[in-house]
C-alpha cells in the first residue's frame, strides 16, 4: 500500500515550456487536491476534485490545468511555465469529500528558469 | 483567502523539553488537523481532533480542539531529535454549503539541541 504516489520528484524547466505532475492513490479516496508549498506561505491550494468527474479551483489556480483521470489518478499541468511557479508541488487525498483526514504525496519540486 | 495564525514561528529547544505550539483563527472551525514535514518529505498526519473541547494523543504528542472552536494547540512532551521538522496546523470550517477546503497555518520551525 504506497498511499500517495507523485512523479517525477524533480524537475528545472525553461519558462514557457509545459509539463505535467502525475499523482496516483492506492487508497480508494473519492477526492484528490494539488498544492503549492513555498517559503513561508504554508500550502496553498491550486486545484481538487471533491469525487471522479468533477473538479473546482482552490486559492491560486491561474497558470494551472487539472484532469481526475480516473478515480486513482489526478494530474496537475503547467501549459507554459513561468518563474513564479517555481515551488514544491504536493498531491493530497481523502476518504470522502473535504470531511476526513487529508493523506500527502512525497511532493515534486519544480524550478522554472 | 483563509488563514490560520500559527505560533511561533519556530522554536529551538533542548532535548527532553516540552513543546506548545497553537493555531488560531477568526471563523468558527468543525475540524483541525495537526501535520509534521521533514525536509523533503510531505506533510505527515499526526493527530485528527472533530469536536470542540477534544483532546487527543498520539504518544508523546497532545492536541487539544479549543472550546471556541477558534484555536487548537498541540504539546509535545519529552522532546527528542527526532521530532525535528515543520509542524502545521489545519482547519475545516463547516458552511451551510457543506464542508470547506483545509486551510493550513504557516507552520511552526521545531529545532532540538541535543
Amino acid at each position: 500500500n504506497a498511499g500517495v504516489t507523485q512523479t517525477p520528484k524533480f524537475q528545472v524547466l525553461k519558462t514557457g515550456q509545459s509539463m505535467t505532475l502525475q499523482c496516483a492513490q492506492d487508497m480508494n479516496h473519492n477526492s484528490m487536491y494539488w498544492y503549492r508549498q513555498d517559503p513561508g506561505m504554508g500550502l496553498r491550494l491550486i486545484y481538487y476534485s471533491a469525487s471522479e468527474g468533477t473538479t473546482d479551483k482552490g486559492e491560486v489556480p491561474n497558470g494551472y490545468n487539472v484532469s481526475r483521470l480516473n478515480k486513482r489518478e489526478f494530474s496537475l499541468r503547467l501549459e507554459s511555465a513561468a518563474p513564479s511557479q517555481t515551488s514544491v508541488y504536493f498531491c493530497a487525498s481523502t476518504q470522502g469529500g473535504f470531511g476526513y483526514e487529508q493523506y500527502f504525496g512525497p511532493g515534486t519540486r519544480l524550478t522554472v528558469t | 483567502g483563509q488563514q490560520l495564525n500559527q505560533s511561533p514561528q519556530s522554536m529551538f529547544i533542548q532535548e527532553g523539553e516540552d513543546v506548545s505550539m497553537n493555531c488560531t483563527s477568526s471563523s468558527i472551525f468543525n475540524t483541525w488537523l495537526w501535520y509534521k514535514q521533514e525536509p523533503g518529505e510531505g506533510p505527515v498526519l499526526l493527530i485528527a481532533l472533530y469536536k470542540a473541547g477534544e483532546l487527543t494523543s498520539n504518544g508523546r504528542l497532545t492536541a487539544q480542539f479549543g472550546i471556541t472552536r477558534k484555536d487548537s494547540f498541540l504539546n509535545i512532551s519529552a522532546s527528542i531529535p527526532s521530532d525535528v521538522g515543520i509542524y502545521f496546523c489545519a482547519g475545516r470550517r463547516l458552511l451551510n454549503s457543506g464542508n470547506t477546503p483545509l486551510v493550513f497555518g504557516k507552520g511552526t520551525r521545531l529545532s532540538v539541541i541535543a
